[in-house]
């Protein structure tokens, strides 16, 4: 079935940086684009940016602009979410998910069908 | 970045009754407009997208209406299973954004 799996949990110290993988099957990986969602504890959904599986480019939302980074491995239907300078408000949830409802493959104008199950990234001295 | 608001915050609806959420866009975002359910500790559900297009699985009970800047979804019915945070999305560029989320609660 279509799936996207994410890493496991991670537990990191300020200032480190952490990398996210979210892996893809049952649909050809380089249709779709594949999205990235934060939700800090007991907050709201914040969208991040957006890779495109076939080509490779990225769009990320200015406020994350600078410190996060997308990227993809096509040969094992993979992308990747590094974020960098990590603080301590930067514990949340992390959501990989596939745009693949509305405007079909191809394109970034649909909603998100597909979510990874989520990954607990933890901040902390 | 269009900002997309949802009210209320908080609804406190009976089980068998109707419940309304609403969202508002801070520009036009045509259609492209998606409502998630997400229940604690799970990722997200895409219930309706292209503001009134039900995702695959998603009952007849949910409906959703709009275009612009003014939608709705609608639970005509509500089910135990329905006491949920809803977010609207909109899609309309390079840019997407959520709104804040209606928690449904149980009166």
């Amino acid at each position: 079935q279509v799936q996207l799996v994410q890493s496991g949990a991670e537990v990191k110290k300020p200032g480190a940086s952490v990398k996210v993988s979210c892996k893809a099957s049952g649909y050809t990986f380089s249709d779709y684009y594949i999205y990235w969602v934060r939700q800090a504890p007991g907050q709201g959904l914040e969208w991040m940016g957006w890779i495109n599986p076939n080509r490779g480019g990225t769009t990320y939302a200015q406020k994350f602009q600078g410190w996060v980074t997308m990227t993809r491995d096509t040969s094992i239907s993979t992308v990747y979410m590094e974020l960098s300078s990590l603080k301590s408000d930067d514990t949340a949830v992390f959501y990989c998910a596939r745009g693949g409802a509305g405007f079909g493959s191809g394109s970034y104008l649909n909603a998100f069908d597909i979510w990874g199950q989520g990954t607990l990234v933890t901040v902390s001295s | 970045e269009i900002v997309m608001t949802q009210s209320p915050a908080t609804l406190s609806v009976s089980p068998g009754e109707r419940a309304t959420l609403s969202c508002r866009a801070s520009q036009s975002v045509s259609s492209n407009l998606a409502w998630y359910q997400q229940k604690p500790d799970q990722p997200p559900r895409l219930l309706i997208y292209g503001a009134s297009t039900r995702a695959t699985g998603i009952p007849a009970r949910f409906s959703g209406s709009g275009s612009g800047t003014e939608f709705t979804l609608t639970i005509s019915s509500l089910q135990s299973e329905d006491f949920a945070v809803y977010y609207c999305q909109q899609y309309n560029n390079w840019l997407g954004t959520f709104g804040q989320g209606t928690k449904l609660e149980i009166k």
